[in-house]
């Protein structure tokens, strides 16, 4: 079955700074890799999707990697703002028919102005 | 488009009452999720849809909960009856059928409290 992990659970940073959220999923055999953003009281935003062949995508200031072979993704956030605020979660999709996103429980960001 | 749509946006029940849970998908999008929140478990699928039909509703919690998609713009979530610990924001999702790049567009969620 499935796991994805994601620590810390919150983080704090003055803004401006550069910063690294962490992903772990223990079946590497994974489809696609997903992160989203969600704000409080709104439902869920993608942000990136990386598919199982993919090392990287980057979308502005953010860039997600994967390294699949060891159960890792990562999200980077360069110059961080204020407005980054928000709880990111990463989702995997398993290979084979039918198979549906397993998330983690997500990393609540405050960017401190 | 006006994005996935859910209602009611708050529901504050009493235990051993029905809920109902409504979501109006993408118009075009071919699959459709109920999803749960809470702090615990974080966020749990509950069922799929795809072209109206149930493809896997292996994590419905138990036969209270049940879910209908009776055509392409309109599923519900029904809690019957009701209990504590259903207490939980429950969103509704939906996709075209791209493997390639699809993505879920995700509702706003309904707040659910049963007291």
């Amino acid at each position: 079955k499935q796991e994805v992990t994601q620590i810390p659970a919150a983080l704090s940073v003055p803004e401006g700074e550069n910063l690294v959220l962490n992903c772990s999923f223990t079946d590497s055999a994974i489809y696609n890799l997903q992160w989203f953003r969600q704000d409080p009281g709104k439902g869920l935003t993608s942000l990136l999707l990386i598919q199982s062949s993919q090392r990287e995508q980057t979308s502005g200031r953010l860039n997600a990697s994967l390294d699949k072979s060891s159960g890792r993704s990562t999200l980077y956030i360069a110059a961080s703002q204020p407005g980054d605020s928000a709880t990111y979660l990463c989702a995997v999709r398993n290979t084979g028919a039918n198979s549906k996103l397993t998330f983690g429980k997500g990393i609540t960001l405050s960017v401190r102005p | 488009d006006a994005g996935v749509i859910q209602s009611p946006r708050h529901e504050v029940t009493e235990m051993g009452q029905e809920v109902t849970l409504r979501c109006k998908p993408i118009s075009g999008h071919d699959y459709l999720f109920w999803y749960r929140q809470t702090m615990m478990r974080g966020l749990e699928l509950l069922i799929y849809f795809n072209n109206n039909v149930p493809i896997d509703d292996s994590g419905m919690p138990e036969d209270r909960f049940s879910a209908k998609m009776p055509n392409a713009s309109f599923s519900t979530l029904k809690i019957q009856p009701s209990e504590p610990r259903d207490s939980a924001v429950y969103f509704c999702a939906s996709s075209v059928s791209d493997w390639g790049q699809e993505t879920q567009y995700f509702g706003p969620g309904t707040r659910l409290l049963v007291l």
